[in-house]
């Protein structure tokens, strides 16, 4: 069975900070995909990022990036500088391939805070 | 491009009566998703369709859940009768569906925040 941990239940920041939030998940897959998503108090998953598990190369987007290892199972994603704006739940997922392609695993999120 | 629609936003009900939550894709999106979140968790999986077909309902509640999409569009999930466990956020998400093999990038709506009084 998959499984995606999100052990940070909640993060309290204050603007211009950087925050890594930390995401760990188990498969038995060998291919397969990462996710995170964003999760505003409007309630609307917003899509960030998808990695599939043979690219190990960390990506950066603007203020974002995200640290894939696969020896540690672990895709965590850094804020660099943080905003206001920039509070919100954000959440880590971890989807099959193949025949299940689609069957998404989602940890339980950790809910950033950045205070002025 | 318009994305995931949902209605209603909210619905506050008394326990044992039936409710009903629509979605809309976004176009040309083959793949439909209903998800149920509960608060402090993130959301899981309780259909999914390829087209008019449900290819995985293995979480939905059958005895109480149900839903349909007939022409491979907009989709509806029915819950009948409510209970008071059911009260979360139930969301919908889409994706291209290029067929197996193929992992699309699910697209959400803003959900529906359902109360069982």
């Amino acid at each position: 069975a998959q499984k995606v941990t999100q052990a940070q239940t909640e993060i309290s920041v204050v603007e211009k900070e950087d925050v890594t939030l930390d995401c760990v998940y188990e498969t038995r897959d060998t291919t397969y995909y990462l996710f995170w998503y964003k999760q505003p108090p409007s309630g609307e998953l917003v899509f960030l990022i998808r990695r599939n598990s043979f690219d190990e190369q960390n990506e950066i987007s603007g203020r974002y990036s995200w640290n894939f290892q696969k020896s540690t199972s672990s895709f965590n994603f850094t804020i660099t500088a943080s905003q206001v704006v920039d509070s919100a739940v954000y959440f880590c997922a971890l989807s099959e391939a193949g025949t299940n392609a689609g069957k998404s695993t989602f940890g339980d999120g950790t809910t950033l805070t950045v205070k002025p | 491009e318009a994305g995931v629609v949902q209605s209603p936003r909210y619905k506050i009900i008394e326990k044992k009566q039936p409710v009903a939550f629509w979605c809309n894709p976004i176009s040309g999106h083959n793949t439909l998703y209903w998800y149920l979140q509960n608060l402090g968790q993130g959301p899981e999986l309780l259909i999914r369709y390829e087209n008019e077909e449900a290819v995985d309902d293995s979480q939905l509640p059958k005895d109480r859940f149900s839903a349909e999409r007939l022409k491979g569009v907009d989709s509806t999930l029915k819950i009948q009768p409510a209970e008071l466990g059911d009260s979360a956020v139930y969301l919908c998400a889409s994706s291209l569906g290029r067929g197996a093999g193929a992992q699309e990038t699910q697209y959400f709506g803003p959900g529906t925040r359902l109360l069982v009084l």
